[in-house]
């Protein structure tokens, strides 16, 4: 069985500080993971997935993320917080040990930005 | 633009009243998803076509449905909608690579 959990709940950071939003997946395989974001109704963005080729991901709008095995962690990081990344962010995993197309999200982590 | 289309945009309708939510896709992908998102949750996931091959959430309730007539189109059908089925329905689609591509949703009111 496969999980994905959001360490965070809410992340609240100053304009042009860093960003770390935390994921932490369990499989039983190699899946791959993606990162989504959502403005307020709005609808779901890709912006980085990991799918077994290099373990530092680079997305867009300045986001990367590193996938650690060892750590079974893919947190997603930015250099520097604009306000426009005021959003909800989902970790997500996807695929089983059949090939199979099985997609969990995690539970969301909410960025606020402050000016 | 390839794109991921959901009509309508915003439906209501009344409890127990079957309501048929629409999903088309320029992708030519061969998996297509449907989710149900509530207020501040997560997406989460009903079931997913891999072609004709329905597959479906072991927790999706039998009143949701699911018709894919061919690689473009897929339907998600609520047979008696309660109000606890109101909520965001985002249809997705994918290659063999995972990534999914999201339409904007529909937005479903139950009375």
């Amino acid at each position: 069985a496969q999980s994905v959990t959001q360490l965070d709940s809410h992340v609240s950071v100053s304009e042009g500080t860093p960003v770390l939003l935390r994921c932490n997946y369990s499989s039983s395989y190699s899946p791959s993971l993606f990162w989504y974001v959502q403005h307020p109704n709005k609808g779901l963005q890709l912006l980085l997935k990991y799918t077994s080729a290099a373990t530092l991901v680079k997305g867009i709008n300045g986001f990367e993320a590193e996938f650690k095995k060892s750590e079974t962690s893919f947190h997603l990081t930015k250099p520097s917080a604009h306000m426009s990344d005021a959003a909800e962010y989902f970790c997500v995993v996807s695929g089983d040990d059949t090939g199979g197309f099985k997609t969990i999200f995690g539970a969301g982590t909410r960025l606020f930005v402050k000016a | 633009d390839a794109m991921v289309i959901q009509n309508p945009r915003y439906q209501v309708t009344q409890f127990g009243k079957p309501v048929t939510l629409s999903c088309s896709q320029t992708l030519n992908h061969n998996v297509m998803y449907w989710y149900q998102q509530k207020s501040s949750q997560a997406p989460k996931l009903l079931f997913h076509y891999y072609d004709k091959d329905f597959n479906n959430e072991a927790d999706t309730p039998d009143n949701f449905q699911s018709r894919r007539p061919n690689t473009s189109f897929c339907f998600l059908d609520i047979r008696s909608p309660g109000l606890g089925d109101a909520a965001m329905y985002l249809c997705a689609t994918s290659s063999f690579s995972n990534e999914q591509f999201f339409g904007p949703g529909t937005r479903l009111t139950v009375l």
